[in-house]
């Protein structure tokens, strides 16, 4: 079945890039996701790839896709304090009209 | 502005009580999502709505209820079946669905559930 895995936790000091990683076990995912949970509030949609896509990139933010390892990262380039924040990965598969969540990585940000 | 409202932001529920989280959508989204949030874990579906007067369930969907009677409004219902309904419930809207465009999900801030 669909799965998403991410690590739990990820320190950086402020200034420096984020990498965030992801692993998706099913290739039909048409879309990938990166979004950003906030204390207390719902999901923001920070950036999405499309499968047939290696890169993406938006700002500050890269988005990094790897088909054939089934890997996805987020880059966070000048990592700063308000970027403080849960990033969950997420794919929108084609056989069901639905999003499969990763578990989220907590990322903080040290002086 | 255009946006997803869930009320209320905090809830208490008695043993052996239902109790109904709102979810409106002022966004002409066809479809609308619940999902159940834990710590340390990513969102689970209990149920979805494509369209109005039709809905699915998710993967957790024991427990809950939902209708869809108006396009905008998408209320769940934690009923006293569920045994274990302390969690930060999400809501979130999206156009619908079709292969090859990319529609992205909004969601609105959450209602923290809690059992007295």
């Amino acid at each position: 079945g669909e799965d998403v895995e991410q690590s739990l936790f990820l320190s950086v000091r402020e200034g420096d890039s984020s990498v965030i990683n992801c692993t998706y076990t099913d290739s039909s995912s048409t879309y990938l996701y990166w979004y950003k949970q906030e204390p207390g509030a719902g999901l923001q949609l920070l950036t999405y790839i499309f499968s047939n896509m290696d890169m993406k990139q938006d700002q500050r933010l890269t988005v990094l896709l790897n088909k054939k390892d089934k890997h996805l990262s987020l880059r966070i380039a000048d990592t700063q304090t308000g970027d403080s924040a849960i990033y969950f990965c997420a794919g929108l598969y084609s056989s069901a009209s639905k999003i499969i969540f990763g578990s989220g990585t907590r990322l903080s940000i040290r002086p | 502005d255009g946006g997803i409202t869930q009320s209320p932001k905090y809830l208490f529920r008695k043993e052996g009580q239902n109790v109904t989280l709102s979810c409106e959508q002022n966004l002409n989204h066809d479809a609308m999502y619940w999902y159940r949030q834990d710590p340390g874990q990513g969102l689970r579906l209990i149920y979805y709505s494509q369209i109005v007067n039709d809905f699915q369930k998710g993967d957790i969907a024991e427990g809950y209820s939902v209708s869809r009677e108006k396009k905008e409004s998408f209320p769940l219902t934690v009923t006293s079946a569920q045994k274990n309904p302390t969690a930060f419930y999400l809501c979130a809207s999206s156009a619908r669905q079709e292969a090859g465009r990319f529609q992205p999900q909004h969601f609105g801030d959450g209602t923290r559930l809690s059992i007295l």
